[in-house]
This record gives structure tokens, C-alpha cells and sequence, in this order.
């Protein structure tokens, strides 16, 4: 059971616009910074978003982060077949002094 | 380019031990603080254990917490995992990351180095 929740499934057609939430709660999400990470199959993570809503260089601005409260989201606009992969949430935990990531979502262009 | 490089990984049975290391290059080692983020085969991901730059902060995971010890040396540019007290539990794939902050990685990650728990 992971301390962040995502939806373990998405999914969307090329060209549209899907998000995946991650949702936390005030030891974490809430008072923390929310990064993503996008894992292709078989590769290992890599860096998609950071605090909140930062792009590393690299990164297209099709893909976008927000926070709201103790939740956050990853919006992923004209969709392309090789952004299907799984993603993962992380943040910061007070309680536990330590980053907690969510269960990740496998996103998958139909 | 920045590297990260795994190695140590293997088959160990229970309650033995095993010692990971991760050779960084491409960046100044000592500036960043450094992760181990595990995923066990068709699970998510982990973070078993974090070090800051210098050393001075250092956290674990509950499940590795007493069982576990990172350290680096910034003169070899290199990250350890000492793992002891090995349990089926363990057995993932193990990585290596950065992080400009003390938080979640928030740079790059090595490939991995596959460690399994058997007898």
C-alpha cells in the first residue's frame, strides 16, 4: 500500500489530452513538493516533472504538473504513442523523513 | 554526460549479506545528495535509503531501517549500500539517483543493479 494513490491504469488516443492524479496528504502532498516520473518499459525512471510544475531541459511542454491541496496532477497533451509507460508520483514526507512515491500509473495509447 | 553506474547486485540467500555500489561521473559528486530506490519485479517504485552531501543527513525506509547502511566516499565518487539481514522482501532491482536537494531525486538514474533473495 503506497503512501501517495494513484490509479494504477490511464489511457487515451493519440492527440488527446489525459491526466493522472496523485493524491497525498498533509505530511506530504501538502506541504511538499510533488514531482513525476515518467519509466519506459524495460528502462529505468527519469525525471518528468519537479516541484510541482517544473520542466527538467528535455522535457516537452506537452507534458504538465499542478498541485491542489494534497493532491496533484500530470497532464499529458498530444498524446504520442511513445508516451506509453508507467509514471509515478513522489513527494516529500514529514512523518516518515523521507520521499514516498505513489503506486504508479500505466498509461496506454489506444 | 552524467552516469550512474550500479554494481554488487547478485543471488544471496536469506540473511546473508551484500554490498551495492554506484560510481557517479559527469557531475560534481559532492554537491548532490544521493538515493537508492528499489522495484521489485512488477511493483512500483521504493526508496529504500538517501544520503545528503556531506554525509550529515542520512534516512531510511522502515522496511530496511536497523538492516541497511549507505554511505559515499565524494573522493572516489561513489554511493554504497551495505545490506545485511537479507529477506525474500528485498529481492528488487536496485538504483542509484541524485538530488540537487535534500528530497525526492530530482536529477538522474543509473540502469540498476538486480538483486534476488533465495536459498
Amino acid at each position: 500500500q503506497s503512501v501517495l494513490t494513484q490509479p494504477p491504469s490511464a489511457s487515451g488516443t493519440p492527440g488527446q489530452r489525459v491526466t493522472i492524479s496523485c493524491s497525498g496528504g498533509s505530511s506530504n502532498i501538502g506541504t511538499n513538493y510533488v514531482y513525476w516520473y515518467q519509466q519506459l518499459p524495460g528502462t529505468a525512471p527519469r525525471l518528468l516533472i519537479y516541484r510541482n510544475d517544473q520542466r527538467p531541459s528535455g522535457v516537452p511542454d506537452r507534458f504538465s504538473g499542478s498541485k491542489s491541496g494534497t493532491s496533484a496532477s500530470l497532464a499529458i497533451s498530444g498524446l504520442r504513442s511513445e508516451d506509453e509507460a508507467d509514471y509515478y508520483c513522489a513527494a516529500w514526507d514529514d512523518s516518515l523523513s523521507g520521499p514516498v512515491f505513489g503506486g504508479g500509473t500505466k498509461l496506454t495509447v489506444l | 554526460e552524467v552516469q550512474l553506474v550500479e554494481s554488487g547486485g547478485g543471488l544471496v540467500q536469506p540473511g546473508r549479506s551484500l554490498r551495492l555500489s554506484c560510481v557517479a561521473s559527469g557531475f560534481t559528486f559532492d554537491d548532490y545528495a544521493m538515493h537508492w530506490v528499489r522495484q521489485a519485479p512488477g511493483k512500483g517504485l521504493e526508496w529504500v535509503s538517501g544520503i545528503s552531501w556531506n554525509s550529515a543527513s542520512i534516512g531510511y525506509a522502515d522496511s530496511v531501517k536497523g538492516r541497511f547502511t549507505i554511505s559515499r566516499d565524494n573522493a572516489k565518487n561513489s554511493l554504497y549500500l551495505q545490506m545485511n539481514s537479507l529477506r525474500a522482501e528485498d529481492t528488487a532491482l536496485y538504483y542509484c539517483a541524485n538530488g540537487r536537494i535534500w528530497g525526492p531525486p530530482d536529477g538522474s538514474w543509473g540502469q540498476g543493479t538486480q538483486v534476488t533473495v533465495s536459498s
